[in-house]
Formats: structure tokens, C-alpha cells, sequence
């Protein structure tokens, strides 16, 4: 069962114009999520994160939305760039329990390609 | 600062045999994890470590044991490769189980 879900596996957008990038969650637990960037052959960098007591958060060009009654968040570039292709991971996460971490709950990766 | 590093960067294996891949961070985080990667699955948690000498098992465990005898240092141990382990691994580290967590370049697996 895939708690968290990118239903999108590819994005086409044109430079200049918003990208927006979406994913849904099931695990009413989770109070914190980040979006990864991930070039081919290297790991995971991250790119921005919200905790579940905001419904927004902004750095730069990115933009992350969360509607927690939806259970659905987004991420938005504006402008977009030909540096921003690439595959766009959504995580989250639950508090531990016991003192211990159950890491971070992927979605499948959206695929953004920025065409000139 | 290197922050996270993994070693090798590539392996083939055959079927049966085993291997050790470690991962090595800098920045005195106490949690550390190990993932892999496979088309269309995004990242699966293997094993995760609170502080050092403490592990515990992740969503896809099986056939993987880990150790963490330093805090710099979470090792993952294949005992016996199977095709189904070919994967691109990636560990990871953060200093809270709700902090950013930051990734290693990876190791890519192939089990022939």
C-alpha cells in the first residue's frame, strides 16, 4: 500500500512557466515532508520541506503547499529553468515512536523535463 | 565537510556471494539509514541506526544485515547476493528522525 503517492511519472514544462508538481499522502501520522531533487547517478539532495502546523512555505523559487484535509501537497517553480530537470522526489515522515526513526516514506519520483 | 560518501561506487556480483558496502558521514549526525532504489519504487528503507551500536529494520530488510560500530560509519552487508539485490543504494544521515536527511552519491549493485 503506497503512502505516499506522485501520480505524475513525467512533466513537461517550458522554460520560464510553472512547474507544479504534486503528491498525495494516506498516512494521517506524517507532520513533516521535503521535496529531493535527484539528478541521474547522483543521491537525493533536498530541495524543501514543510511541517504539517504550516500550509506553506517558500524559498526562492520554490514553493511548497500543503493542504493537510486533502492530504495533498505541491510543489511549484517559478520561473522554471533547464537546471530544474530533473526527478523530483516527495517524502515524509511520522514522529519516531520509542526513540526510534522509520526514515522517510518516498513517493515514485515525477520526472521534470524543462524544454528551451 | 564531505558530508555523506559511499564506498564502492559500482560492484558486480555473482549470485551467492557476499559484500560489504559503507557509508561514511561527517557531520556527527546520530541517525543514519540505508535505502535502495529501484525503477518505479522510489526509495525503500532497508535498515536505520538511532547512535551508534543501535540498528533496526526498515521496510525491505530482508537479506541485508547492518552495523554500527562507529558513529561515523553504517555498514550494509549482503551475506548471500541474489539477483533480485541488483539496486542502486543510497545511505543517508540526519541529525533527528525529523530532520532533512542528506544522501550519498550511491552504490549501484549488479547480481548476475
Amino acid at each position: 500500500d503506497q503512502q505516499v503517492k506522485q501520480n505524475s511519472p513525467s512533466l513537461s514544462v517550458q522554460e520560464g512557466r510553472i512547474s507544479i508538481l504534486n503528491c498525495d499522502y494516506t498516512n494521517s501520522m506524517f507532520d513533516y515532508f521535503l521535496w529531493y531533487k535527484k539528478y541521474p547517478a547522483e543521491g537525493p539532495t533536498f530541495l524543501i520541506s514543510i511541517s504539517s502546523i504550516k500550509d506553506k512555505n517558500e524559498d526562492g523559487r520554490f514553493t511548497v503547499f500543503l493542504n493537510k484535509s486533502a492530504k495533498h501537497l505541491s510543489l511549484h517553480i517559478v520561473p522554471s529553468q533547464p537546471g530544474d530537470s530533473a526527478v523530483y522526489f516527495c517524502a515524509a515522515s511520522a514522529p519516531g515512536t520509542g526513540g526510534g526513526a522509520d526514515g522517510l516514506t518516498f513517493g515514485k519520483g515525477t520526472h521534470l523535463i524543462i524544454q528551451p | 565537510n564531505a558530508g555523506v560518501t559511499q564506498t564502492p561506487k559500482f560492484r558486480v556480483l555473482k549470485t551467492g556471494q557476499s559484500m560489504t558496502l559503507l557509508c561514511a558521514q561527517d557531520m556527527n549526525h546520530e541517525y543514519m539509514y540505508w535505502y535502495r532504489q529501484d525503477p518505479g519504487m522510489g526509495l525503500r528503507l532497508i535498515h536505520y541506526s538511532v547512535g551508534e551500536g543501535t540498528t533496526a529494520k526498515g521496510e525491505v530488510p530482508d537479506g541485508y544485515n547492518v552495523s554500527r560500530l562507529k558513529k561515523q560509519n553504517f555498514l550494509l552487508g549482503l551475506e548471500s547476493a541474489a539477483p533480485s539485490q541488483t539496486s542502486v543504494y543510497f545511505c543517508a544521515s540526519s541529525w533527528t528522525d525529523q530532520e532533512t536527511q542528506y544522501f550519498g552519491p550511491g552504490t549501484r549493485l549488479l547480481v548476475l
